[in-house]
């Protein structure tokens, strides 16, 4: 079935260093991909998303590209800051009714 | 133009009690769907509905759960008979159609004693 796995947490980091969160989904068909945040307390916030191969979601420096021959849609940031210190999902949307969500993966960004 | 919206945002219940949590979707929106998220997890999708008709409930648990979305007012979700495993943020999206993105709410976040 589809399901999505992404990179258990928590992911601590430095200010300013590069960071990388791995995603990798099943799917049975092309679902569209996308990366949400979820701050403490809060609902989820869409950071990014992509549509079809080879595309690449950005949003306040934040990227990941849709790799059909690897099945991933890892997110990155060249410079994170302590704002960014949130729970990051990697979802995939297949059928149009229902999202797969990944576990989350929780960054922590130390000043 | 408002975001979706869910109250009660915290709800405490005794075990055996009914939950009832309210989602109102962002304006023009008329399709909803409800996820739980327990501790420590991923969303799990639950239900997905259009106004008065429910289009997928496969992720709904078969007893003591119910979805509804009534042509007037917010969507429901009814938990009768709660039990500690139920202790979760349940969260709503709406969008305004198929293939469109899902606008989420802050979700309820439900505590059983």
């Amino acid at each position: 079935g589809d399901s999505v796995t992404q990179m258990e947490g928590p992911v601590t980091l430095s200010e300013e260093a590069f960071l990388t969160i791995n995603c990798t989904y099943t799917a049975t068909g092309y679902p569209s991909l996308f990366w949400y945040v979820q701050y403490p307390g809060e609902g989820l916030q869409l950071l990014l998303k992509a549509t079809k191969a080879d595309d690449k979601g950005s949003n306040k420096g934040f990227e990941a590209t849709y790799r059909k021959e690897t099945t991933s849609f890892h997110l990155e940031k060249g410079s994170v800051q302590v704002s960014d210190s949130a729970v990051y999902f990697c979802a995939l949307l297949y059928n149009f009714n229902k999202f797969y969500f990944g576990s989350g993966t929780k960054l922590n960004v130390k000043p | 133009n408002a975001g979706v919206m869910q109250n009660p945002r915290h709800l405490v219940r005794r075990r055996g009690q009914e939950a009832r949590l309210r989602c109102s979707p962002m304006k023009g929106h008329s399709h909803v769907y409800w996820y739980r998220q327990l501790p420590e997890e991923g969303l799990k999708f639950m239900v997905y509905l259009q106004k008065e008709n429910i289009i997928d409930e496969s992720g709904m648990p078969k007893e003591r759960f119910s979805a509804e979305f009534p042509k007037e007012g917010p969507s429901i979700l009814r938990i009768q008979q709660v039990v500690r495993g139920d202790s979760a943020a349940y969260f709503c999206a709406s969008s305004p159609g198929e293939n469109n993105e899902q606008f989420f709410g802050p979700g309820t976040r439900l505590t059983v004693l």
